[in-house]
């Protein structure tokens, strides 16, 4: 079945390290991909997407590229800051399946000063 | 739009009892989910609406729980008896059913069955 793989948290960095955060999909079709963010307290926010092989979606200074050949939407950001630390979601979407998405596991990012 | 909103925020019952979660999607979205966050099972979908029609329930732990979308402006979730086990927070998002769109969350609701 449809699945998403991340790598497993918590993560723990200094402010202006480089993040990565790797995630890898199964997917019975083509998918669009995504990453939300989780706020301490809230509800998931859409980071970034890509909807087709090579794209590459960014915002707020964080990229993932849509790897069809390794099947991976890898996270990066070349400096974090402490406001970063929430917990990052990777997702995939089929469009035949009414924009279900499905999640990884999560990954949890603290940023120390 | 202010978004999807969800009520209660937190809600705590006896186990037992009977517990309804409220969904309000954003105008004009047409496909609805229900999401359950633990942090042993992490973000888990329970069910999914279409134009209010319910596409894919599998899931819906057990029989006690039931979800309804009565129009495209509103849905429930209902836990009936509730047991402490299903203590987690209950997140409601809603989409267009476009291509590639992007879906959006409530604030969730919290729920504690002591």
């Amino acid at each position: 079945g449809d699945s998403v793989t991340q790598m497993e948290g918590p993560v723990t960095l200094s402010e202006e390290a480089f993040l990565t955060i790797n995630c890898t999909y199964t997917a019975t079709g083509y998918p669009s991909l995504f990453w939300y963010v989780q706020y301490p307290g809230e509800g998931l926010q859409l980071l970034l997407k890509a909807t087709k092989a090579d794209d590459k979606g960014s915002n707020k200074g964080f990229e993932a590229t849509y790897r069809k050949e390794t099947t991976s939407f890898h996270l990066e950001k070349g400096s974090v800051q402490v406001s970063d630390s929430a917990v990052y979601f990777c997702a995939l979407s089929l469009y035949n399946q009414g924009g279900k998405l499905i999640f990884g596991q999560g990954t949890e990012l603290s940023v120390k000063p | 739009d202010a978004g999807v909103i969800q009520s209660p925020r937190h809600e705590v019952t006896e186990m037992g009892q009977e517990v309804t979660l409220r969904c309000k999607p954003i105008s004009g979205h047409n496909s609805l989910f229900w999401y359950r966050q633990t942090m042993m099972r992490g973000l888990e979908l329970l069910i999914y609406f279409n134009n209010n029609v319910p596409i894919d329930d599998s899931g819906m732990p057990e029989d006690r729980f039931s979800a309804k979308m009565p129009n495209a402006s509103f849905s429930t979730l209902k836990i009936q008896p509730s047991e402490p086990r299903d203590s987690a927070v209950y997140f409601c998002a809603s989409t267009s059913r476009e291509v590639n769109t992007e879906a959006f969350f409530g604030q969730g609701t919290r729920l504690t069955v002591v």
